[in-house]
């Protein structure tokens, strides 16, 4: 049973980096069966796609265009992790973060796995 | 840009009842690539319905969705208190490369 662990900080300072960490169990952030996401809710945004990493004969990402200048997930094979990097970060960025698998092989595209979430607020 | 639409914002119902929910794209999407979820309050979001209408593991027949191309359903029968939550829609495949509705509030009194 696949699952996803979530840690960082809950609050973070306008103009600062937000940084999450996403630990997998029962799976591996090198396969290729999988893409490894992160999304975040907001009362204002509803469910929102940030962006994924996936290994496909090499290491590929992909980001929403509303983040796309500021964000960087990256993945660590030797911790099986995967990790959110989201820069210059303003109050709109307060919502909770989730990670999330995500199938990529045949018609796999759906969210399967869920991390527990992170409320990261933004505030000085 | 694919912009998921869903109907209504709330819908009250009562326990026995059955319910549809509705999610229309702004241009057709690939079936095999739509899915509903459930969260509640203080919870992850749950897969229901991946494929347009296979249910994921766990989740009972009382949930079924249907559709193609640009409207989409999910009707629950025999509803219960615990299906009280915010459904969201997802699409994966087109511009955006993934996006979701912004939900519908189902409630059971």
């Amino acid at each position: 049973q696949v699952q996803l662990q979530q840690s960082g900080p809950g609050l973070v300072k306008p103009s600062q980096t937000l940084s999450l960490t996403c630990a997998i169990s029962g799976d591996s952030v090198s396969g290729s069966s999988a893409a490894w996401n992160w999304i975040r809710w907001s009362p204002s945004r509803g469910l929102e796609w940030l962006g994924r990493t996936y290994y496909r004969s090499k290491r590929n990402n992909d980001y929403a265009v509303s983040v796309k200048s500021r964000i960087t997930i990256n993945s660590d094979t030797s911790k099986n992790q995967f990790s959110l990097q989201l820069n210059s970060v303003t109050p709109e960025d307060t919502a909770v973060y989730y990670c999330a698998r995500m199938g990529i092989v045949e018609a796999n595209r759906h969210f399967d796995c869920w991390g527990q979430g992170t409320l990261v607020t933004v505030s000085s | 840009e694919i912009v998921l639409t869903q109907s209504p914002g709330t819908l009250s119902l009562s326990p026995g009842e059955s319910g549809t929910l509705s999610c229309r794209a702004s241009q057709s999407v690939n079936s095999d690539y739509f899915a509903w979820y459930q969260q509640k309050p203080g919870q992850a979001p749950r897969l229901l319905i991946y494929g347009a209408s296979s249910r994921a593991t766990g989740i009972p027949d009382r949930f079924s969705g249907s559709g193609s191309g640009t409207d989409f359903s999910l009707t629950i029968t025999g509803l219960e208190p615990e299906d009280s939550a915010v459904y969201y829609c997802q699409q994966y495949g087109s511009s955006p490369l993934c996006s979701f509705g912004q939900g519908t509030k189902l409630e059971i009194k």
